[in-house]
């Protein structure tokens, strides 16, 4: 199975700043026939269901606010939240969809400093 | 908007069958733009993708799990269904069912239910 392994696994970041949240696959989720990148990043709130951020490591699903982006190629991987707001506290995981089984890295949770 | 939930029993004996619905609102388990998907997350532990079925196609499985799990749809009751045989403390967890669309890629998820919990314990 791919290994995602996320870093660091909690951040505490000042509103309006920037939180960055890394992602390292254990091998390449880069498709070389198509050039896409098989990286999802999803948000997950208590009492919620997780919401899809980004797919193809950096397009934004609909309605994702652009304060989100997301970055990174092969096995390395970014997803970075600028201006932060208090609504963006919540727990936050990468996800490959290169090969089953889809694999999710450990998670990482984001609180205001 | 499409949405699923989760239902079932949220205590299980150890060594029988964990049994879960997923209903879908607002839109056909037998649309061919989806997989449906169960996920789940043990406590402290990360997410783990339990397999997806296709309507009227095959479904897929996690290879940890394959040989105690069957996924399936429901088109009477516009349902996805999890079966998990045999279960220890181990599959202790929320279980999440999710919809992986097809116009995009399959894999990603991008409607979740909010997740039932079931224990495994005598």
């Amino acid at each position: 199975d791919f290994v995602m392994t996320q870093s660091p696994d909690s951040l505490a970041v000042s509103l309006g700043e920037r939180a960055t949240i890394s992602c390292k696959s254990s091998q390449t989720v880069l498709n070389n026939s198509n050039n896409k990148n098989y990286l999802a990043w999803y948000q997950h709130k208590p009492g919620q269901p997780p919401r899809l951020l980004i797919y193809w490591a950096s397009a934004r699903e609909s309605g994702v606010p652009d304060r989100f982006r997301g970055s990174g190629s092969g096995t390395d991987f970014t997803l970075t939240i600028s201006n932060l707001q208090a609504e963006d506290v919540a727990l936050y995981y990468c996800q490959q969809y290169y090969t089953i089984p889809w694999t999710f890295g450990q998670g990482t949770k984001l609180e205001i400093k | 908007q499409m949405q699923l939930r989760e239902s079932g029993p949220g205590l299980v004996k150890p060594s029988e069958t964990l049994s879960l619905s997923c209903t879908v609102s607002n839109g056909s388990v037998t649309s061919g733009n989806y997989y449906w998907s169960w996920i789940r997350q043990p406590p402290g532990k990360r997410l783990e993708w339990i397999g997806y079925v296709y309507h009227g196609g095959s479904a897929r499985y996690n290879p940890s799990l394959k040989s105690r799990v069957t996924i399936s749809t429901d088109t009477s009751k516009n349902q996805f269904a999890l079966v998990l045989r045999t279960v220890t403390a181990a599959d202790t967890a929320i279980y999440y069912c999710a919809r992986e669309p097809l116009t995009v890629v399959r894999g990603i998820m991008d409607v979740w239910g909010r997740g039932t919990t079931v224990t495994v314990s005598s």
